[in-house]
């Protein structure tokens, strides 16, 4: 999607190793999420960004962990990845919070084997 | 957890017919009310939106009808195209938070 990728698209892992996937944006939005997708669950949060070096957790932030550097780049690290892990991963950005929108990434689908 | 409630999970529709998915929410400090369309292998676009204010917003063939005393906003899609097909979410948005359906898939048949 214009103003946002994400790196890689595709990813296979083994239980166990660290894996981290980076989400960039061209918009200089405030606000980046990480979500994940599940079947019969729709999108769940797993972080969010209100600024540089601002994050907290979301809904499923166990196993994860987060960094923002800048305003354009928003990573998502694995720490020792799990096969209950195995998901699409996408990211999204916002000019305000929720109540404006987002914009999402083409995601990243990651096994973990 | 807070949760958004869709349905149907699956909805098949001829052309020309229209399309009707419904959510229900609980909290109700949620205050923007979303509705994205993702099809297969991309990221969910933003489709429509409404605020509480409002008991309906249209936007060409889409429609968001909205009942704050019920709980519940249901998207209509007039005159269904094979193009439509797609995956449905319906979210609700309050601060920072927003909390996604579990989604529809729609099938219209040509």
């Amino acid at each position: 999607d214009a103003g946002i990728t994400q790196s890689p698209r595709h990813k296979v892992t083994e239980t166990g190793t660290p894996v981290t996937l980076r989400c960039h944006q061209t918009e200089n939005h405030r606000y980046m999420y990480w979500y994940r997708q599940d079947p019969g669950h729709g999108l769940r949060l797993i972080h969010y960004s209100y600024g540089v070096k601002d994050t907290d957790k979301g809904e499923v932030s166990d196993g994860y962990s987060v960094s923002r550097s800048k305003t354009e780049d928003f990573l998502l690290t694995l720490e020792s990845a799990t096969s209950s892990q195995t998901s699409v991963y996408f990211c999204a950005i916002s000019g305000g919070q929720g109540a404006s929108g987002y914009t999402f990434g083409s995601g990243t689908r990651l096994t973990v084997v | 957890q807070q949760q958004v409630k869709q349905s149907p999970q699956s909805l098949i529709v001829q052309k020309g017919g229209i399309s009707i998915i419904n959510c229900a929410y609980e909290n109700t400090a949620f205050d923007y009310f979303p509705w994205y369309q993702q099809f297969p292998g991309k990221g969910p676009a933003l489709l429509i939106a409404i605020r509480p204010d409002v008991s309906e917003k249209k936007e060409g063939r889409f429609t968001i009808s909205f009942n704050k005393s019920a709980k519940q906003f249901s998207l209509h899609i007039m005159d269904s195209q094979p193009g439509d097909s797609a995956t449905y979410f319906c979210a609700a948005s309050g601060g920072f938070k927003t909390i996604f359906g579990a989604g529809t898939r729609l099938f219209v048949k040509a």
